[in-house]
């Protein structure tokens, strides 16, 4: 089955500078690559997504990078703020036996301020 | 907009015991899931639901864990009998279909605690 690997897992950055958390998926039929925000006492929520045919996408302070090649994508935050303080999970798509996430174990993000 | 509602909030139980947990999806959503989330860990599907039909147990411990969704909308999640392995945080989620790239829609989760 998919397999994610996400690092690191516990990131500490200053507020205003940027944050990057980078996963790995072993199955190349892999299309979907979502990452969800979770904080404290609350469930996951989608954050930004992208899929297999676009290398990049944006939005506003955040963005997703993708390398299909490489078979890793990336989290980048820029000018972080302290409600970026939370656990982030990346998952990756899979197919066999029906579609489903597999999701990695997450990267707890601390802003100092 | 409402969001996935699940109780109860907390669960502290012995082991052998029984529990059960229940969720109300987002009106409208087709698909319901059920992860379970260790503490350190990423959510892992347990159980998928399509309106009231099981598209996917293959992750879910037969043996002492079961799920209905009856009429398509609420779902309920037991254990029978608990193992302390089993505490974790139980997620309830909701999407409007099958296809993967349906954003999924989380519920805040019931905290198990078996000693």
């Amino acid at each position: 089955g998919e397999n994610v690997e996400q690092h690191p897992s516990t990131l500490s950055v200053q507020e205003g500078d940027s944050a990057v958390i980078k996963c790995t998926y072993s199955d190349s039929a892999s299309n979907y690559f979502p990452w969800y925000k979770q904080e404290l006492g609350k469930g996951p929520q989608l954050i930004i997504d992208i899929r297999s045919n676009v290398g990049e996408k944006k939005d506003q302070r955040i963005a997703v990078t993708l390398n299909k090649t490489a078979k890793h994508f990336s989290l980048h935050i820029t000018e972080t703020q302290p409600e970026d303080s939370a656990v982030y999970f990346c998952a990756a798509s899979f197919s066999i036996p029906r579609d489903g996430l597999t999701f990695g174990k997450g990267t707890h993000l601390i802003i100092q301020p | 907009e409402a969001g996935v509602a699940q109780s109860p909030r907390y669960k502290i139980i012995e082991k052998r015991q029984s529990v059960a947990f229940w969720c109300n999806p987002i009106s409208g959503h087709a698909t319901l899931y059920w992860y379970q989330q260790i503490l350190g860990q990423g959510p892992k599907l347990l159980i998928q639901f399509q309106n009231n039909g099981v598209v996917d147990d293959s992750q879910l411990p037969k043996d002492r864990f079961s799920a209905e969704r009856l009429k398509g909308v609420d779902s309920t999640l037991k254990i029978q009998p608990a193992k302390l392995e089993d505490s974790a945080v139980y997620l309830c989620a909701s999407s409007l279909g099958l296809a993967v790239y349906n954003e999924q829609f989380f519920g805040p989760g019931t905290r198990l605690t078996v000693l």
